[in-house]
């Protein structure tokens, strides 16, 4: 079981908007500035596409967003796109010991 | 261009260890921290130590404490994890990733990531 809770799937058509949430604690996502997004198709490593809650790292479209409410991030995808498909996965700080925590992925498929 | 080229997929007996490579290229070795990260089938990814390539101190989480060592041989810009005590739950995809930050302290995201390696246990 994985320490953060992401939905399973998530879909949306070419040009919608989605979003992913990642619901943690008060210990990690609702106390530190440290929450990343990645992306990975079928197959491949993971990609950062947010970091530090809403950043961008360079080469990242900016359709791809950002946010945090309490213990609970969001992924937001706008504009979707075929080449958007993968599963997504977000991470938090979560003390010295255990580094990061990862959620459980949500797979986005477009329709 | 930064790359991360591990070794390739591993076949152990439950009980037995394994040892996984990362060879890095494209930035200064010594300058960033280097992670693993293992992700089981269907699974998200799960965080296992960090090494400072510098000065070979390690982290480890305390699931894998006692069972996991990482290594580095600055010579060849190349870090490596060991698994002992394998189990079939050890069965997954070994990730070598690299930490963001470059001034010797921690982004806590990853920015560049090895191929991955498959380790499957079974007997």
């Amino acid at each position: 079981q994985s320490a953060l809770t992401q939905p399973p799937s998530v879909s949306g058509s070419p040009g919608q908007s989605v979003t992913i949430s990642c619901t943690g604690t008060s210990s990690d996502v609702g106390s530190y500035n440290r929450v990343s997004w990645y992306q990975q198709p079928p197959g491949t490593a993971p990609k950062v596409m947010i970091y530090e809650v809403s950043n961008r790292p360079s080469g990242v479209p900016d359709r791809f967003s950002g946010s945090r409410s309490g213990n609970t991030a969001s992924l937001t995808i706008s504009g979707l796109q075929a080449e958007d498909e993968a599963d997504y996965y977000c991470s938090s700080y979560a003390s010295s010991s255990t580094f990061v925590v990862f959620g459980g992925g949500t797979k986005l498929s477009v329709l | 261009q930064v790359q991360l080229v591990q070794s390739g997929a591993e076949v152990r007996k439950p009980g037995a260890s394994v040892k996984v490579s990362c060879k890095a290229s494209g930035y200064t070795f010594t300058a960033y921290y280097l992670h693993w990260v293992r992700q089981a089938p269907g699974q998200g990814p799960e965080w296992m130590a960090w090494i400072n390539p510098n000065s070979g101190g390690t982290n480890y989480a305390q699931k894998f404490q006692g069972r996991v060592t990482m290594t580095r041989d600055t010579s060849i810009s190349t870090a490596y994890m060991e698994l002992s005590g394998l189990r079939s739950d050890d069965t997954a995809v070994y990730y070598c990733a690299r930490d963001a930050d470059d001034y010797g302290d921690f982004s806590y995201y990853f920015d560049y990531w090895g191929q991955g390696t498959l380790v499957t246990v079974s007997s």
